[in-house]
């Protein structure tokens, strides 16, 4: 059965400082993989996606993923924190079938300091 | 196209009581999923709807229920609602074939 575990409930970096956040899944077939964002009191928005094309995949804000099967991981960056990235970060994984449920993980809080 | 809509936004409701929380998906998407988050759980699958017909369910009660309309519309419904119960609920429609999730706002819900 697909999962997904993402290390580290709370992350807080620097304002300027890289963001790391870490997501490692398993799947029982080739998967698609997500990375959603959730500001306060929002829903869940689409941060980049993995479909099987490139690895490194580019997102919104910039952000970007990069896919590394011999890992099982799925880790997000940015090269520079700003302080509006603040909020709650899911990595997700797709069902074995299109018929079946996303998987999220637990999400990873982050926190940018001034 | 017009985003997932979720309605009402905020509901405060007492111990004991049910509630009935709408979500209307993006036009052409016929799935519908529903969530429940708290703070101390995370996020948590409720069910899962496509065509009218429930496809997934999470391990919730059977307090918890759902249905979908013709138009993919969906309501979920909590009868006797618990403290416990106080939560974010949201709802994330997509497309056939397409695994990629739009969430709606979602429903604070308060049960006192």
């Amino acid at each position: 059965a697909q999962s997904v575990t993402q290390l580290g409930s709370h992350v807080s970096v620097s304002e300027g400082a890289l963001v790391l956040l870490r997501c490692n899944y398993s799947s029982s077939v080739p998967p698609y993989l997500f990375w959603y964002v959730q500001y306060p009191n929002q829903g869940l928005q689409l941060l980049l996606k993995y479909t099987s094309a490139a690895t490194l995949v580019k997102g919104i804000n910039g952000f970007e993923a990069e896919f590394k099967k011999s890992e099982t991981s799925f880790h997000l960056t940015k090269p520079s924190a700003h302080m509006s990235d603040a909020a709650e970060y899911f990595c997700a994984v797709s069902g074995e079938t299109s018929y079946d449920k996303v998987i999220f993980g637990p999400g990873t809080s982050l926190s940018v300091i001034p | 196209k017009a985003g997932v809509t979720q309605t009402p936004r905020y509901l405060i409701k007492t111990r004991g009581q049910q509630v009935t929380l709408s979500c209307s998906p993006i036009s052409g998407h016929r799935s519908v999923s529903w969530y429940q988050q708290t703070p101390g759980q995370g996020l948590q699958f409720l069910f899962e709807y496509f065509s009218e017909t429930q496809r997934n369910k999470g391990n919730f009660p059977g307090r918890f229920s759902g249905r979908q309309f013709s138009n993919s519309r969906s309501e979920m419904n909590v009868s006797t609602l618990e403290l416990g119960d106080s939560a974010l609920y949201l709802c994330a429609s997509h497309n056939t074939g397409s695994y990629e999730q739009y969430f709606g706002p979602g429903t604070r819900l308060t049960v006192t």
